[in-house]
């Protein structure tokens, strides 16, 4: 059956560390994979894509892995502040349907 | 603001009665999308238009639920006979397809309640 596997419990870091959020799928085979950030109460907002036939994507403190072989994807938040404390979501996009198929999330908490 | 809104931000029903969101996405996007999401959940694609052409439809959404986009501006979900099991926050979204994967703007969401 397709999955799409991420952290369920909490993950919760100190300010200025770097924090790493993994996103393992199976059975599917995404042309592209995004990740969202969502906010208590609202809706998830876009922070990043990577395509099958990209290895590694940057912008600004974020960085997104995208390995096709162990079907997995890392995010990575460095120097980390309160204020990325969210749940992150990955999600894949498969290049025949448009619809998103969202993982579960995993929330950050960062700490003074 | 020029963002994705949605109407009404909360709902609660009573069970057996016919509810109906509203979705009105960025202006220039041509495709729509309505996902529901519970708690500890991610959300759950349930429709999507281009314009205003529904073209794919989860088997989560049962015949209750239906969804329009008249015209390819707003577009409506609607619950007839609404469950407990309803109770969820709906999600619409709205993109600009291009070639490459499309990046989704979502709204705050509905949050229905059912008692």
């Amino acid at each position: 059956s397709q999955k799409i596997e991420q952290n369920s419990e909490a993950l919760n870091i100190q300010e200025g560390k770097t924090a790493t959020l993994t996103c393992n799928y199976t059975n599917y085979s995404p042309a592209y994979l995004q990740w969202y950030r969502q906010d208590p109460g609202r809706g998830p907002v876009f922070l990043l894509l990577i395509r099958e036939n990209e290895k590694e994507k940057r912008k600004e403190r974020l960085k997104v892995t995208f390995d096709t072989t162990l079907k997995q994807s890392l995010f990575h938040i460095t120097a980390s502040q309160p204020a990325d404390s969210a749940t992150y979501l990955c999600a894949l996009h498969t290049g025949t349907a448009s619809k998103l198929t969202f993982g579960t999330g995993t929330r950050l908490q960062v700490t003074l | 603001d020029t963002g994705v809104s949605q109407n009404p931000r909360h709902k609660i029903t009573k069970r057996g009665q016919n509810v109906t969101f509203r979705c009105d996405p960025i202006s220039e996007h041509n495709r729509l999308y309505w996902y529901r999401q519970t708690l500890g959940q991610g959300p759950e694609f349930l429709t999507y238009f281009q314009n205003e052409a529904q073209l794919e439809k989860s088997r989560l959404l049962s015949d209750r639920f239906s969804a329009e986009r008249p015209k390819g501006s707003f577009s409506t979900l609607e619950i007839q006979r609404t469950e407990q099991g309803d109770s969820a926050m709906y999600l619409c979204a709205s993109s600009l397809v291009r070639t490459g994967g499309n990046e989704q703007f979502f709204g705050p969401g509905t949050r229905l309640t059912v008692l």
